[in-house]
């Protein structure tokens, strides 16, 4: 059973372009819901996370909203850039931390010039 | 600030063999988490390290072992190899076993022939 869902598989946006990738979660005991970025050859990145008692964080071109009651969450990618090619994995868990991150299975993300 | 480090890069063993992968957790960092990212997967969680004790473990068999030392690195060992366990072996390590934030090394790449 996939308890996180995440989509689009891959996605190829212009650079300058807004890259957006959903998540959904079945869960409701997931209070915890981090993005990780990674590069071909290296490990995933935490790049941004969110906890349910907000809606919206945003840490420079990167933002994640969150829709409890839908039991979804995005990351927005703005101003998208050739480096922010990579692919990308949303994640959950509960806490306390010593849970499992639970992950998406990832979406591959191109940015073209 | 050291951050996570494995070893080896890349493995190459035979069906039946046996493997011990390594891993140095990121300074101040006292858990430690293993996952196997199988190819266009997301991570998946095989077990957590605190205190040298098993903390959590995942959806894996009992041929899937571990280690952890009073220096909080990890070993992970996997007996009877499987074409199956082909994957990138993932170590993550934490601040303690009550933070949701992981931080991940740039994996094993084990191949099984």
């Amino acid at each position: 059973q996939q308890q996180v869902k995440q989509s689009p598989q891959s996605l190829i946006v212009q650079k300058g372009g807004i890259s957006i990738i959903n998540c959904a979660y079945e869960n409701t005991a997931f209070d915890y819901f981090p993005w990780y970025q990674q590069f071909p050859g290296k490990g995933p990145a935490l790049l941004i996370a969110i906890r349910p008692d907000v809606s919206e964080k945003k840490e420079g071109r990167f933002t994640i909203s969150f829709n409890k009651s839908a039991k979804q969450f995005s990351l927005h990618i703005m101003d998208s850039q050739p480096g922010d090619s990579a692919t990308y994995f949303c994640a959950a868990s509960m806490l306390p931390g010593n849970t499992p991150l639970v992950f998406g299975k990832g979406t591959r993300l191109s940015v073209i010039a | 600030e050291t951050g996570v480090t494995q070893s080896p890069t890349h493995l190459i063993k035979t069906r039946g063999q046996q493997v011990t992968l390594r891993c140095s957790s990121q300074s101040g960092h006292n858990t430690v988490s293993w996952y196997q990212q199988a190819l266009g997967q997301g991570p998946q969680f095989i077990f957590q390290y605190y205190r040298e004790e098993e903390n959590g473990r995942g959806n894996f068999p009992p041929r899937f072992s571990g280690l952890q030392f009073p220096n909080y690195s990890s070993e992970l060992n996997v007996n009877a190899l499987e074409l199956d366990d082909s994957a990138l072996y993932l170590c993550a390590s934490s601040p303690g076993p009550s933070y949701n934030e992981q931080f991940f090394g740039p994996g094993t790449r084990l191949t099984v022939l």
